[in-house]
């Protein structure tokens, strides 16, 4: 099965700050990415499919980029709402659905 | 707007089986090509996915859990149901359920199930 490494695990920011989490496949999967946001006590919320696809009503500060093995997920200009963990997740119809560990984004 | 709710016993002891219940509102399985999927997570910990069933009850089950996971599709009522036998503390996490087969959503609010004697 294809594996999926998050990094960092933990990033700690302010409020305004840019911020930049990655998501490595073990091996290529073009760009058969989605990623999540989870806040404490809450369901995972889509935000990003097919890596670079914004989720119709997630906001513009969100970015995915990336194909093949690296993916990208940033945040221009932190808010308040988005200290949260991020998954990322491959997909494909061929593969079960695999997920990152994970990036908790703390208040620095 | 499509809403998806998990239900069921949220205390299991060892070696019997969990059961779950998605009832989904808003969207038809019976009408719609979307598949249906059950995720779970351990407290503190990541997302694993358990598996998935189309309105045909067609399936597709993560490896690790296969020979214990079962789930089902009933058009009539709008909902789909897990079943995992066996189960250990280590089955013990948030169960929720999406829609979708690839991509997932929206989720359920996610129900906590306790294995324990």
């Amino acid at each position: 099965d294809i594996q999926m490494t998050q990094s960092p695990s933990t990033l700690s920011a302010s409020v305004g700050d840019r911020l930049t989490i990655t998501c490595r496949a073990s091996q290529t999967i073009s760009n058969w990415l989605a990623w999540y946001q989870q806040k404490p006590g809450n369901a995972p919320k889509l935000l990003i499919y097919k890596a670079s696809n914004l989720q119709s009503g997630v906001p513009s500060r969100f970015s995915g980029s990336g194909s093949g093995t690296e993916f990208t997920l940033t945040i221009s200009g932190l808010q308040p709402d988005d200290f949260a963990t991020y998954y990322c997740q491959h997909y494909d119809s061929s593969s079960p659905l695999t997920f990152g560990g994970g990036t908790k984004v703390d208040m620095k | 707007q499509v809403q998806l709710q998990e239900s069921g016993p949220g205390l299991v002891k060892p070696s019997q089986t969990l059961s779950l219940t998605c009832a989904v509102s808003g969207d038809s399985i019976r009408d719609t090509s979307y598949y249906w999927s059950w995720v779970r997570q351990p407290a503190g910990k990541g997302l694993e996915w358990i598996g998935h069933v189309y309105r045909t009850g067609v399936t597709t089950y993560n490896a690790s859990l296969k020979s214990r996971v079962t789930i089902t599709v009933d058009t009539s009522n709008n909902q789909f149901s897990l079943k995992l036998n066996s189960v250990t503390a280590a089955d013990t996490a948030v169960y929720y359920c999406a829609r979708g087969g690839t991509v997932l959503t929206p989720w359920g609010q996610g129900v906590l199930v306790t294995v324990s004697s």
